[in-house]
Parts: C-alpha cells; structure tokens; sequence
C-alpha cells in the first residue's frame, strides 16, 4: 500500500510565476491535510479538505493561495505569482476521516514534502 | 483554542542519554495525542500515540504517556542514539483538527 505521495520533491520558480504541489493520498483516505514549514520553525496548518470540498482553510494565506481535491485525480496546493517568502516545504498528510458516524481521531500520515524555492 | 507548547531546543546528548522533551497541552474536548519524528529532508513519521488519560505509547525505545491532570504528553527514551538525531514534534489531534508544537531538535553525539 502506497504511502502518501506528493511531486514534485523539489520546485524552484522565479518571482511571479505559479507552482503547483500535488498530493495523491493513501488509498483509501478520503481526507487531505496541507501543511508549511518555514526554516527552523514548526509546521503551520493551511487547509483540510475532503472530495470537492474545503473544509476548513483558516490557515491559507488570503490571496495568491488556493486548494482543491477534485472527484478524481490528486489534491493540488497552488499559489500564484510567487514571492521570495513562499519559499519553505509544504506538506500534505492524509487520514482516513470519520468513521460511519463515530467521532474518531485517526493520525495523519505525511507525505516526504515539495521543498519550494523562489529565486 | 486548543494548541500544544512543547520544550524549545535544540538538545544535544551524548550516546546512552536519558532524553525528556517536554510537552503540555490546551484542549476543550478529549483529544488524543501524537509525537511524530522528522528526519533531514523527510516527511513527519508518527512515532507514537495515545488516544485517552492514562495510555501510554511506545516504539523504538520511547515512551510517552498521556496525563490528563497535568495535561502533559512527555517524550522520553532511556538510551538515546546516533541515529535518534531528528526533530520531534508533539501533536493533539481532535475531530479532524491536529495542533502541532514547534518542534525539538535532538542531537546525540558518540
């Protein structure tokens, strides 16, 4: 069973580009998690989404940042026109949610990261 | 709001070393709780977890067990190693939120 995948590993883009950081969760999770971490500091949540939803992105930044999971195909974090300050790893983690109506905690399980740097 | 402080670092021990890396906890509700250890260049890996006061969880050596009246979740090994050098981060989880601590940076020389 595959783990959490996220590409690419490593992103270098110029100011004012656009990148893109995929995740494809474990099989069966239904739940993505996107996480920063800025040099020598801690993780920061961004956003919690499930299938074609957002649940909750009280950590995204207010603009140049946006998230999906779509019905198909891999969570993407994208930001726009990238500044020297978005450079940091960005983590995605994945869970397998509530189960039938229980209230659960299940951990979370990390993909290796995308390490972005803005030159 | 619910959150997590953990011991600030970095700790450097020697090999054989009895490590403790603090952490304590803020939570309305009966969260479970996580240490997860990132090695250079790498993801987090859970390292450990209790999900009730009282639990204790263990792997590789470390221990940690969850005390609801201090609202503790303290990290400890008995004999620490070259290859224990990591960050360790303490985490609560509750419904689908989790909190992370800053992170401790561990350091064992030979």
């Amino acid at each position: 069973n595959a783990g959490v995948m996220q590409n690419p590993r490593h992103l270098v883009r110029r100011r004012g580009q656009e990148a893109r950081l995929r995740c494809s969760p474990m099989k069966g999770h239904s739940h993505v998690y996107w996480y920063r971490q800025l040099p020598e500091e801690g993780l920061k949540f961004m956003v919690y989404l499930q299938k074609e939803n957002i649940i909750d992105e009280s950590g995204m930044p207010k603009e140049r940042f946006s998230a999906e999971f779509p019905k198909e195909g891999p969570s993407i974090l994208r930001i726009q026109q990238v500044v020297r300050g978005d450079s940091a790893a960005y983590f995605c983690a994945s869970s397998p949610g509530l189960a039938g109506g229980l209230v659960f905690f299940y951990e979370q399980f990390f993909g290796p990261g995308t390490r972005l740097t803005v030159l | 709001g619910d959150s997590v402080t953990q011991m600030e670092g970095p700790v450097t021990l020697s090999e054989e070393a009895f490590l403790t890396i603090n952490c304590t906890y803020t939570a309305t509700g009966y969260p479970s709780l996580f240490w997860y250890v990132q090695y250079p260049g790498e993801g987090l890996q859970l390292l450990l977890k209790a999900t009730k006061a009282d639990d204790k969880g263990s792997n590789k050596g470390f221990e940690a067990t969850y005390r609801k009246e201090t609202t503790s979740f303290h990290l400890e090994k008995g004999s620490v190693q070259v290859s224990d050098s990591a960050v360790y981060f303490c985490a609560l989880g509750t419904g689908n939120q989790f909190y992370f601590g800053t992170g401790t940076s561990l350091t064992v020389i030979p």
